[in-house]
């Protein structure tokens, strides 16, 4: 039982390269968010679903997109990255809204 | 100023000791989560309460929905208990992330 699978767990880009991060969760959960961390801010809300095929902005939204073609996955794409996109990123899913969230173990990625 | 603020920011303390981390909140939640983050980087989810105590082992989490507060307890602190403890509280879909607070226990 895996539980939230991110992939890759590094990367280093250049600026203006693309790139998908990729997570998976095997507990059927209906809701699934990327998350943004970075020193000194705390966790910070990118895009969410509540369900696959749905998507929704969250708190940092800009300079990236999602996609929740099949329940078990949420890829979070960075179309042009930028320095200011340097960051771990973390994924988690829960069952539903009021409920625990499960997290991946994170992605560092570095933008050149 | 931030809809979940947590206090202290950071904490040492003597192995033994009991620990307490406070949060509060300016927004109507439906949901109050403590999280821990180790080193390594992993997050783990210790608490979700919406009114009340729960506790699991030496870790003990309360909430004031009136006052908008939640605390969660340590006892017999142990140097293994050294991490980075996160407030959270859901709002409708989302959820919203206290910056954190640093624990270390010293032998």
């Amino acid at each position: 039982n895996a539980g939230v699978t991110q992939t890759p767990k590094f990367r280093v880009l250049k600026t203006g390269q693309s790139m998908t991060l990729l997570c998976a969760q095997d507990m059927n959960h209906e809701y699934m968010y990327w998350y943004r961390q970075d020193p000194g801010m705390g966790l910070r809300l990118i895009h969410y679903s509540v369900g696959e095929g749905t998507t929704a902005k969250g708190e940092v939204p800009d300079g990236y997109n999602v996609s929740r073609l099949k329940k078990q996955n949420f890829l979070l794409g960075l179309e042009s990255a930028a320095p200011s996109q340097t960051s771990v990123y973390f994924c988690a899913s829960s069952r539903q809204r009021n409920q625990p969230q499960h997290f991946g173990d994170g992605t560092r990625l570095s933008i050149l | 100023k931030n809809e979940v603020e947590q206090s202290p920011q950071n904490l040492t303390a003597q192995e033994g000791e009991f620990i307490t981390i406070n949060c509060s909140y300016s927004v109507g939640i439906s949901a109050l989560h403590w999280l821990q983050q180790h080193p390594g980087g992993g997050i783990v989810s210790l608490f979700m309460l919406s009114s009340g105590k729960k506790k699991h082992g030496r870790l003990i989490a309360t909430i004031n929905i009136q006052e908008k507060h939640s605390s969660l307890h340590i006892t017999a602190s142990h140097p293994r208990d050294s991490a980075v403890y996160i407030c959270a509280v859901n709002r409708d879909d989302k959820i919203i992330f206290g910056k954190g607070t640093r624990l270390h226990i010293l032998p």
